[in-house]
Parts: C-alpha cells; sequence; structure tokens
C-alpha cells in the first residue's frame, strides 16, 4: 500500500520557535509537495519539490523554507513561527509520469501559541 | 488568482438521493481533472479523475463529468450514504507536476 508519512499529527509550538515538520514517501515519487489547508481558503501550495535539492515557491512561500536532501523525505521549516501560521499542513507526492494522482499524508495540525 | 473554483461552500442531501458537486475552472490548459475527499483530521483521498479528452469516468457510485467548452466539471454520487459525508476538493492539472485546488464544498448527507 502507498505510504505518505507526516511525522506529527498534532504539534503545539511557541511564537518565535523554529519548527521542522517531516514528510516521508515510499512510492519513489520525483515530485513532493506542501500545502496548508485553512476553511474557507482550501489547499494553498507553499513550496515543492520535483526532484532531489530541488525546489519551486508556490502560492505562499513566505515564512517557510523547505529541504530536499533524499528523493523521499522532504521537509517544510518554518524559521520563526507565527500564530497566522496555525493551520492544517498537508504533505504529498506525485509522480511526473503520465497522469497521475497527488498521494496525501495524514495532516499535521500546527497550533502556534 | 484562483484558477479552480468551488463556488459552493455546503451541501446537504438526503440519504439514497443524489449528490452534485460542482467546479469551474480558467485555465484552458488544464488537461487532467481530479477529484478528492476529506474527513476531519485525515489527509485528502483521491477519489476520481478525468482526462480532457474524454467527458465522463464513472467508478461505481461515482461519476465526473467534464464540460470543456463551459470549463465546468462536476461529481455526481448516487446514491449518496451518511459516510459520503466529507468536504470534497477538485483539482486540475496541466503539466503533471502541480495541482491547483478548489477551495472544497463540505457534503452532508443526512440520514
Amino acid at each position: 500500500d502507498v505510504k505518505v508519512t507526516q511525522s506529527s499529527r498534532y504539534l503545539v509550538k511557541r511564537t518565535g520557535e523554529k519548527v521542522f515538520l517531516e514528510c516521508v514517501q515510499d512510492m519513489d515519487h520525483e515530485n513532493m509537495f506542501w500545502y496548508r489547508q485553512d476553511p474557507g481558503l482550501g489547499l494553498r501550495l507553499i513550496y515543492f519539490s520535483y526532484d532531489v535539492k530541488m525546489k519551486e515557491k508556490g502560492d505562499i512561500p513566505e515564512g517557510y523554507s523547505v529541504s530536499r536532501e533524499k528523493k523521499e523525505r522532504f521537509s517544510l521549516i518554518l524559521e520563526s513561527a507565527s500564530t497566522n501560521q496555525t493551520s492544517m499542513y498537508l504533505c504529498a507526492s506525485s509522480s511526473p509520469q503520465g497522469r497521475s494522482s497527488a498521494f496525501f499524508g495524514q495532516g499535521t495540525r500546527l497550533t502556534v501559541v | 488568482d484562483q484558477q479552480v473554483k468551488q463556488n459552493s461552500p455546503s451541501l446537504s442531501v438526503q440519504e439514497g438521493r443524489i449528490s452534485i458537486l460542482n467546479c469551474d475552472y480558467t485555465n484552458s490548459m488544464f488537461d487532467y481533472f481530479l477529484w478528492y475527499k476529506k474527513y476531519p483530521a485525515e489527509g485528502p483521498t483521491f477519489l476520481i479523475s478525468i482526462s480532457s479528452i474524454k467527458d465522463k469516468n464513472e467508478d461505481g457510485r461515482f461519476t465526473v463529468f467534464l464540460n470543456k467548452s463551459a470549463k465546468h466539471l462536476s461529481l455526481h454520487i448516487v446514491p449518496s450514504q451518511p459516510g459520503d459525508s466529507a468536504v470534497y476538493f477538485c483539482a486540475a492539472s496541466y503539466t503533471g507536476n502541480q495541482f491547483y485546488f478548489g477551495t472544497g464544498t463540505s457534503l452532508t448527507v443526512i440520514p
């Protein structure tokens, strides 16, 4: 069974902390994505990566950075967490070959206090 | 600018009836469309997709219709079941590398 695994289901962090969200996929997918989901705003793309060490900004990259040192792992970093980054964070992966869907992890509910 | 739009934030349907969820898009380059289902505190799960060379794709109780001239797609669920209550997102792609999501429609199926 294909899997995208996010390191935490729930996280509570303090304002100003540096936060790491980890994501691992076992499907050998080239593409990996970080989204955040907020009520009424749907899924908004933060960053995506189409290869190791490659990254592209999505729609809302401000306040975030990413790292992809290995094909299976894609990390989202909140450099200095703020309360407006309280959200559900979703990692996904996909293959660029043909027409395939994106597979999502279970999500991380991050609360910044 | 939102390239994929779901204009109905919520929908309520009686169990056994048809649920119709709608989605509009603006980018004529999109050639692959998907529907995802999401339960609270879980990640979205893939439901059904359609290529732009087709106008209909069916999988059990779920059918997706694509009207390219109107830049509109819809998801039909027949018959609707209480377990179908979830948020549904439509998504579109044209490069195979990036997906554009709508804002979601919360479906409630009333027993």
